[in-house]
């Protein structure tokens, strides 16, 4: 089945150990990208990947980083969580820029920092 | 930055009716326009697209309409069903579809 698979799906931490969500996607798609979804502000885009070793920011950068070291996988990192960071992240993927524009979400992973 | 989205934050219509949600958006530079549906613990799902050189696209049992001149979209649903019942996002993208502007999201409600 073509999809794209997150891990973990809901994670407690604290504020200062670093954590990384996986994101890994079957469909051979160059383009990859993280959002977060917070109430009331909608989907906001991290950082995004048109293909292996390219990657740039997005909307709102600050306090992640991201790696594309192969076409599949598109962690997200983040060194130091903060509280603020506490949110749903989707990551998501598509063909590439002349593919169709038709982005297949994850199912969200759910990161609380306490 | 780029804005899209004023929705309302709640849409209740009953069962069979047709739906219509809205959106706005204040950067003219957006290339596309995308309609997504997010059920409960789910990511969300593309319904349909329209490109800012259109005014009007049909998909099935959806159509979405751009009125670039008011800077508004909205994507109506016929005969909504129950499984209908989600959170509706429209969003813009440039040229290259690298940069996705999300909207707050419309939540709708389908009662039998």
């Amino acid at each position: 089945e073509a999809q794209v698979t997150q891990n973990p799906r809901y994670l407690i931490t604290v504020t200062g150990k670093k954590l990384t969500v996986t994101c890994s996607q079957n469909m051979n798609h160059e383009y990859m990208s993280w959002y977060r979804q917070d109430p009331g502000l909608g989907l906001r885009q991290i950082y995004y990947s048109m293909n292996v070793e390219v990657t740039d920011k997005g909307d709102v950068p600050e306090g992640y980083k991201v790696s594309r070291k192969e076409k599949r996988n598109f962690p997200l990192i983040l060194e130091s969580p903060s509280p603020n960071q506490t949110s749903l992240y989707f990551c998501a993927s598509r063909v590439g820029p002349s593919g169709a524009n038709v982005l297949t979400f994850g199912a969200g992973s759910r990161l609380t920092v306490l | 930055g780029e804005s899209v989205g004023l929705h309302l934050p709640t849409l209740s219509v009953q069962e069979g009716d047709n739906s219509i949600i809205n959106c706005a958006y204040s950067n003219s530079a957006s290339d596309y326009f995308i309609w997504y549906k997010q059920e409960s613990g789910k990511g969300p799902q593309f319904i349909i697209d329209i490109r800012s050189n259109m005014d009007k696209r049909q998909g099935q049992r959806v159509t979405v309409l751009l009125n670039k001149t008011v800077k508004h979209l909205s994507l109506q649903i016929a005969a909504t069903q129950p499984g209908d019942s989600a959170v509706y996002f429209c969003a813009g993208a440039n040229t290259g579809f690298q940069k996705l502007v999300f909207g707050t999201g419309t939540r709708l409600l389908v009662s039998p």
